[in-house]
């Protein structure tokens, strides 16, 4: 069976820029998560999904948005790149909220 | 809004048994506490959830005390293996909005 799959594997972006990260999670897992995670740091969190539905949203401004579509997959978005944004991006599928979460191999963005 | 500390670092021995705890205040009431195993360049990967008491899986156990303020992963007879940086996980919900919580993670380092 497949894992929880993200793409791009890595981005290079620019400060300004726009950039759109994709998760697909584990199929018939209807809960996906978002973290960031700075080398040397634990992960933070972004956002969680359920349903399709926001079901929590971590410290992170506005420019950090997200949504999950009727398949359950999901996508990241971040606009006006800052270079602090630079880190590991993590997408997380679980059955349901709260129980064991699976994470894929995360997207790596560079802000230059 | 919750708040974890964890040790930052331990040592060991191969054959050893570890305990590390998480000390997390003001979590969910409803949510479990979850432990999470990372190494360099993957994603982390659960190890065991609980909500209260004792919890034993095939590769941890977890205490959890009645006021749920802390919780401790206990590794049996480690390994060389388990040398990895190790998260607890907790939820909390602040003005009607659902976070989750990782701590700073304890870097393990087991010898020979």
């Amino acid at each position: 069976d497949a894992g929880v799959t993200q793409s791009p594997t890595h981005l290079i972006k620019t400060r300004g820029q726009h950039v759109t990260l994709r998760c697909s999670p584990i199929s018939g897992h209807k809960s996906v998560s978002w973290y960031q995670q700075v080398l040397g740091q634990g992960p933070q969190f972004i956002f969680q999904y359920y349903e399709k539905e926001e079901r929590g949203r971590g410290n992170f401004p506005d420019r950090f948005s997200a949504r999950q579509f009727p398949n359950y997959s999901s996508e990241l978005n971040v606009n006006a790149l800052l270079l602090g944004d630079s880190a590991l991006y993590l997408c997380a599928s679980s059955l349901v909220w709260g129980l064991e979460q699976f994470f894929g191999p995360g997207t790596r963005l560079t802000v230059l | 809004l919750a708040k974890t500390t964890q040790p930052i670092s331990m040592d060991s021995y191969e054959g050893q048994e570890v305990n590390i705890t998480c000390s997390h205040n003001n979590i969910a009431t409803n949510d479990y506490i979850t432990w999470y195993q990372q190494f360099p360049s993957q994603g982390p990967r659960f190890i065991i959830q609980g909500y209260k008491t004792k919890v034993t899986n095939e590769v941890a156990s977890l205490f959890i005390p009645a006021d749920r303020k802390s919780s401790t992963l206990s590794l049996p007879r480690v390994s060389l293996s388990d040398t990895a940086v190790y998260y607890c996980l907790v939820g909390d919900h602040e003005d009607s909005n659902y976070q989750l919580i990782w701590g700073a993670g304890t870097k393990l380092i087991i010898k020979p």
